[in-house]
């Protein structure tokens, strides 16, 4: 089965330092999405791709995320530096225009 | 802009025992509608989906939706549960460009 591959599943990192998290979305999906779920705020869109270029990232703190797709088989979500209430899951999922997306299964991040 | 409320943030239910979880949404514009399950620990999984057509939509394990546009809801139902059926249940909505904006998820318990 085609799937969106995610890594690292679980991280925990130090306050301060640099995390990123890899997507491979499934192939011939041409828009990717990070979202990121907290208990308090649920499942919250940070920022979408199509085609590889960026189309929203509005619920991304500008500060220290950033979010990027080198090539149509790799998106990144990068946090630097990082900070306690950065602690969450992390998804990533793929689709075509205008139909179903599909989510990997998440990069637990906890900043200590 | 769009919106979903998921009017449950738990139910309790007896197996065996029928269910319904209630969504409605807003939007301005034509929508796609979804229901995703996560149990614990995991990603997101699509239930189900309303695109067009039919407003009675069947989904995986034995759930189905109605899309109501005047009501403009999309509740989620099973006639019978079973354990299995304990996990998170996220409404969505969709623009048809792809992002989705979710609901703030039901938590649905099956007991015996």
């Amino acid at each position: 089965d085609a799937r969106v591959t995610q890594t690292p599943r679980h991280k925990v990192t130090e306050m301060g330092q640099e995390v990123t998290m890899r997507c491979q979305p499934i192939l011939g999906h041409n828009t990717v999405f990070w979202y990121r779920q907290t208990m308090m705020q649920g499942l919250e869109l940070l920022a979408y791709f199509r085609n590889r270029a960026p189309l929203d990232d509005s619920g991304m703190p500008k500060d220290r995320f950033s979010a990027e797709m080198p090539d149509a088989t790799l998106a990144t979500l990068k946090i630097q530096p990082s900070e306690p209430r950065d602690s969450a899951v992390y998804f990533c999922a793929s689709g075509l225009e205008g139909t179903t997306i599909y989510f990997g299964e998440g990069s637990w991040l906890t900043v200590v | 802009a769009q919106s979903v409320t998921q009017l449950d943030s738990q139910v309790p239910v007896f197996e065996e025992a029928p269910v319904e979880l209630r969504c409605n949404y807003s939007s301005s514009v034509s929508v796609y509608l979804f229901w995703y399950v996560q149990y614990p620990n995991q990603g997101l999984q699509l239930l189900l989906k309303y695109l067009s057509g039919s407003t009675l939509v069947k989904g995986i394990n034995g759930f189905e939706a109605e899309f109501n546009k005047s009501q403009t809801s999309f509740h989620l139902r099973k006639p019978s549960v079973h354990i299995s059926d304990t996990a998170e249940y996220f409404c969505a909505v969709s623009d048809r460009g792809g992002k989705l904006i979710f609901g703030q998820g039901t938590e649905l318990s099956v007991k015996p």
